[in-house]
């Protein structure tokens, strides 16, 4: 499971209060990011990590900020949530892979258990 | 990003071999294609991926067509445990390793 942790696991909040979410790894891999899931859809990128302090949107980052102060944790901050973010969300890792059977090295990503958030 | 296309849903029995289509028409020369699938009440978990050959791992197989306009992801004996959700995504070769979700395929296996 390359070490990722996600807390909580469940959350039910009320609209416009301040939530954030922790992924935690634990092999210090330079990428980190935040995706939702919702009903119906696929997973769908909400911000990324690349490094300490580097950080950039993904395709639905309105109503979301994210700060990386330390290689092992990406915090997901909802600044005041709204009903419309009441979703699952998951915290995955890129890690570098060899291939066994030869050839070029590729980059696999390793998700989270998720959590799940519930804003009234 | 470039577009896939999958069927919403197939059905298998068990044991039998199941071929999960993938359109891609738009993709770039430098698009590498990838497989995850998600089981239920989990995160995806990636299956396998290629460029241009065919592709074989303890998981699966995938077969990609010359134009790479297309590629299927074959199981050769579904079990039951392949349930799940399997997602086909163009990753972009840049640096930022993000991947692209669309809807997927839910894969029923039938004992």
């Amino acid at each position: 499971d390359a070490g990722i942790t996600q807390s909580p696991r469940h959350k039910v909040t009320e609209t416009g209060t301040p939530v954030t979410l922790r992924c935690h790894q634990t092999e210090n891999h330079r990428y980190m990011y935040w995706y939702r899931q919702d009903p119906g859809h696929g997973l769908r990128l909400i911000h990324y990590s690349y490094g300490v302090k580097d950080t950039d949107k993904g395709e639905v980052s309105d109503g979301y900020s994210v700060s990386r102060s330390k290689t092992e944790d990406f915090l997901l901050t909802l600044e005041s949530a709204t009903s419309s973010q009441t979703s699952v969300y998951f915290c995955a890792i890129s890690v570098i892979r060899d291939r066994t059977s030869g050839g070029a090295v590729y980059n696999e990503q390793f998700f989270g258990p998720g959590t799940r958030l519930t804003v009234l | 990003d470039a577009k896939t296309t999958q069927p919403n849903s197939m059905e298998s029995n068990e044991e039998e071999p199941v071929h999960l289509p993938c359109n891609h028409s738009t993709i770039s020369g430098t698009d590498y294609i990838h497989w995850y699938r998600q089981l239920p009440s989990q995160g995806p978990e990636y299956v396998i991926h290629g460029l241009t050959s065919n592709v074989n791992n303890r998981m699966a197989s995938l077969a990609i067509a010359e134009d790479r306009k297309s590629s299927t992801l074959i199981l050769h004996r579904a079990t039951l445990r392949d349930a799940a959700v399997y997602y086909c995504i163009l990753r972009e070769l840049d640096n930022t390793d993000k991947l692209i979700f669309g809807t997927g395929t839910r894969l029923q296996v039938f004992p």
